[in-house]
């Protein structure tokens, strides 16, 4: 079965610099969920997607922004990067009226 | 406002049962999930509970009492590969997104 695609899977950068992730989530699931994980930590929400609008927002600083494109992938520009941006970051799908929530591999960002 | 408490750690003996608790303070709540994160991996989906009651798959078994605002997942049979972290997730209306805990390290010994 499909599964949720996230590119790149690592990424370094330095501070200052710019980053995009992207999301492809399984077919015709209509929500995406971006979260970041740092060392040792639980997930935390960053904002998220119902049918190409945003749905919901949560610690996502002002630095970073998102959107969802017209065939549903997602992408999460990140600037001005700092040292604590350095974290895992997940993309999760979510489909019809299924409550479980399906995680890509994650991007692993560096920031040196 | 929404937390979850979950032990930070665990220690139990391969083929043996290990119970991992969570307790939860929110509002708006619909549901308990749980998954299972491997060192560097991505979470995966375990279980979920919605009602009151014993959620069985396989090894693994979720409980709920809405009532004490209380959860666990239950482990049987340790394999060493099961040596994860293991989150407890509250889910909300609709599309609101998952409210994890801290999690718990599991480690299985020999």
């Amino acid at each position: 079965a499909a599964g949720v695609i996230q590119s790149p899977r690592h990424l370094i950068k330095e501070k200052r610099e710019t980053a995009t992730l992207k999301c492809y989530p399984i077919p015709r699931h209509d929500t995406v969920y971006w979260y970041q994980q740092g060392p040792g930590q639980d997930p935390q929400f960053l904002i998220s997607f119902y049918e190409k609008m945003q749905s919901d927002k949560g610690s996502i600083p002002d630095r970073f922004s998102a959107q969802q494109f017209s065939d549903y992938h997602s992408e999460l520009n990140m600037s001005s990067l700092e040292l604590g941006d350095s974290a895992l970051y997940f993309c999760a799908s979510r489909g019809g009226t299924s409550y479980e929530q399906y995680f890509g591999p994650g991007t692993r960002l560096t920031v040196t | 406002g929404q937390s979850l408490e979950q032990p930070s750690e665990v220690t139990a003996v391969e083929g043996a049962i290990v119970q991992m608790n969570c307790t939860y303070q929110t509002s708006g709540f619909y549901g308990l999930s749980w998954y299972q994160q491997h060192d560097g991996g991505a979470p995966t989906f375990l279980s979920y509970n919605a009602l009151d009651g014993l959620e069985e798959t396989g090894r693994f078994s979720s409980f709920l009492s809405r009532s004490d605002s209380y959860g666990y997942l239950l482990l049987q049979e340790l394999q060493m590969k099961d040596s994860a972290s293991y989150f407890c997730a509250v889910r909300g209306r609709g599309n609101t997104p998952l409210v994890f805990g801290k999690g718990t390290r599991l480690s299985v010994i020999a």
